[in-house]
């Protein structure tokens, strides 16, 4: 199995707060990639990185923010959490943007309340 | 604009052959993936096509329709551990980051 890791696994919030979750890889891996998943929806890309502090946003940024420092450490940031983005998050990473598997995290489940 | 179709839901029995569709209109492609996805569990990779045509390997099958926009992940000899979630993706011609489709739950009964 890659090694990639997630943390916190689990998290409950508030409405308003800022959260932060943390996705770490030993793989050496270029290429991270954030990820929600919401029944209904699959797996939808909230923004990816292509090396450090080099990063995009995917097709549900809004709301989030990302950075990386660091080659093995993508964080994603909400920063005034709202119910809507009660999901789960997976990490992903590729070590090039044609491999041809990403590898994912085993996931946080955030709940905002 | 991107759209990628899957079946919600399919049942199948145990040791019989079961297959799953896939159908996309993307502005582009290089490349479509199969995932399997345990209830509570990360997506793991089973196959990759960006050629026409099948890819075997082992139980499963993938095969490819560039010209049809079509994909289907062939399951045989079913066994319980595959009842799971089913993710067909695609990655568009820039590459990195894939577009899914919402997964197809499949339940394999005795």
């Amino acid at each position: 199995d890659a090694g990639i890791t997630q943390s916190p696994r689990h998290k409950v919030t508030e409405t308003g707060t800022p959260v932060t979750l943390r996705c770490h890889q030993t793989e050496n891996h270029r290429y991270m990639y954030w990820y929600r998943q919401d029944p209904g929806h699959g797996l939808r890309l909230i923004h990816y990185s292509y090396g450090v502090k080099d990063t995009d946003k995917g097709e549900v940024s809004d709301g989030y923010s990302v950075s990386r420092s660091k080659t093995e450490d993508f964080l994603l940031t909400l920063e005034s959490a709202t119910s809507s983005q009660t999901s789960v998050y997976f990490c992903a990473i590729s070590e090039t943007p044609d491999m041809n598997e990403q590898y994912f995290g085993p996931g946080t489940r955030l709940t905002v309340t | 604009g991107q759209n990628i179709d899957q079946p919600t839901e399919m049942t199948a029995t145990e040791g019989a052959i079961v297959q799953i569709n896939c159908t996309y209109q993307t502005s582009g492609f290089n490349g479509l993936f199969w995932y399997q996805q345990h209830a509570g569990e990360a997506p793991t990779f089973l196959s990759y096509n960006v050629l026409d045509g099948l890819e075997e390997k082992g139980r499963f099958s993938s095969f490819l329709s560039r010209s049809k926009g079509y994909s289907y992940l062939l399951l045989k000899e079913l066994q319980m551990k595959d009842s799971a979630s089913y993710l067909c993706a695609v990655r568009p011609p820039e590459g990195g980051k894939l577009i899914f489709g919402q997964g197809t739950e499949l339940s394999v009964k005795p």
